[in-house]
């Protein structure tokens, strides 16, 4: 099984901040990743796939970099929308989640 | 468009077994690439992956919880099926079906049914 890690698991950030989350794969993934925002009661809505693609309709103050084992999620300038919960999933294998960075303003 | 749907009880007694149904359209699950997940979310933490079934019937599962799982579909009537056996209080969680990719060769894309909350008491 392929684990991913996320950090921090929670951040406090001021509208217009930019924020960065980074997620780390057990084993080499290359691009299989996404990224995922989630809001209470809520199910999932992907952001980001293949580590840097922008899903269609997706602002673009959301990105996505990295490869291999070694990710990271950017919010250029945090909106007050933007407060939820973030998960990372790779599909390389069989697709599991990362713990999630919950972000709230500040 | 893709859509999912997820149904069954939202109310299991312990060590009863759980039988969930995953409606979808707009994609077959008889098309090479196709593959389906189950994912659950326990309130306030994290989703954690299932089980995985592809469109050669090939099944996949958390190690964890292995034993008690079983996945089927039914492509026919463009369903999924999860049971879960054993069923206790910490497996209380929203449980969603899911296109979410995975294994390198199941397509791309995402799409999630709305949830289904089960909640297991006596």
């Amino acid at each position: 099984d392929i684990q991913m890690t996320q950090s921090p698991s929670s951040l406090s950030a001021s509208v217009g901040d930019r924020v960065t989350i980074t997620c780390q794969a057990s084993q080499d993934i290359s691009n299989y990743l996404n990224w995922y925002q989630q809001k209470p009661g809520k199910a999932p809505k992907l952001l980001i796939y293949d580590a840097s693609n922008l899903e269609t309709g997706v602002p673009s103050r959301f990105s996505g970099s990295g490869s291999g084992t070694d990710f990271t999620f950017t919010i250029s300038s945090l909106q007050p929308e933007d407060i939820a919960t973030y998960y990372c999933q790779q599909y390389d294998n069989l697709p599991f989640f990362g713990p999630g960075t919950k972000v709230d303003i500040k | 468009q893709v859509t999912l749907r997820e149904s069954g009880p939202a109310l299991v007694k312990p060590t009863q077994t759980l039988t969930l149904t995953c409606t979808f359209s707009g994609f077959s699950l008889s098309t090479s690439g196709m593959c389906v997940s189950w994912v659950r979310q326990p309130p306030g933490k994290a989703l954690e992956w299932l089980a995985l079934i592809d469109w050669d019937d090939d099944k996949y599962y958390s190690t964890s919880l292995k034993t008690r799982l079983t996945i089927s579909k039914d492509t026919s009537k463009n369903q999924v099926v999860l049971t879960m056996t054993n069923m206790d209080p910490v497996d209380t969680a929203t449980y969603y079906c899911a296109r979410i990719g995975g294994l390198g060769y199941c397509s791309g894309g995402s799409n999630w049914g709305q949830g289904t909350l089960v909640t297991v008491s006596s």
